[in-house]
């Protein structure tokens, strides 16, 4: 059975330092999106993308956040300064329709 | 106000009995979308079942079934048939406006914490 696959499992960085989480769909989808998970609390919507370009997105995505598909394949999550605040479990999310939403198994980002 | 609310952040069952998780929405969107998954320890989430709002019928998926009373704003996860693996933390979420066909977010719940005993 088809499933979304994120790298790297875990990271480890400094704060300040640049990040990007990696998403591979699964193939046929259209939709993408990332969440975040911090340790403990509720699942947080970050931003959608569909058709190229992104559809939504939340309050914590903000200018030091960016998405991109680059090569048509892989879905792309950049966080470019990072806070120590970010550390959490950053969840992608496709799907073929508006119906479904499959996750990821994560990424859990660790800010130092 | 809480878009997803469910009341119970923990709760046992007896392996092979029923289990029946709340979960109560707010929305004045006349379409929208309700999902249930299920996050083990190890921390994947995991889809389970999807109802709409305009399906006649409840939705159920093996031993999963969602308990949809529109009127009252209700979709609690029913489970019938405890196992063992059962045991895991488990999200109602919402997704508003599926008909507009754009990748539009869920709202979680935040969870309930769901303990099979043998």
């Amino acid at each position: 059975e088809p499933e979304v696959t994120q790298t790297p499992s875990h990271q480890v960085t400094q704060m300040g330092q640049e990040v990007i989480l990696r998403c591979v769909p699964i193939s046929n989808h259209l939709y993408f999106y990332w969440y975040r998970q911090i340790l403990g609390q509720k699942v947080e919507f970050l931003v959608s993308f569909y058709n190229n370009e992104i559809s939504e997105k939340s309050e914590i995505f903000d200018d030091q956040f960016s998405v991109e598909r680059p090569d048509g394949s892989n879905f792309t999550l950049k966080i470019r300064s990072t806070k120590l605040e970010d550390s959490a479990m950053y969840f992608c999310a496709t799907g073929q329709s508006t119906d479904t939403q499959y996750f990821g198994p994560g990424t859990r980002l660790t800010v130092l | 106000a809480q878009k997803i609310t469910q009341t119970q952040p923990g709760m046992f069952v007896q392996e092979k009995e029923a289990v029946t998780l709340d979960c109560t929405y707010d929305t004045s969107d006349p379409s929208y979308g309700l999902f249930w998954y299920k996050q083990p320890s190890s921390g994947e989430m995991i889809f389970l079942i999807y109802q709409g709002s305009y399906d006649q019928q409840n939705a159920t998926e093996g031993r999963y079934s969602l308990n949809f009373q529109k009127a009252r704003k209700s979709a609690s996860l029913v489970i019938s048939a405890s196992q063992l693996g059962d045991s895991a933390m488990y999200f109602c979420a919402m997704r508003e406006s599926i008909s507009s066909g754009s990748a539009r977010q869920l709202t979680f719940g935040s969870g309930t914490q769901l303990t099979v005993l043998p």
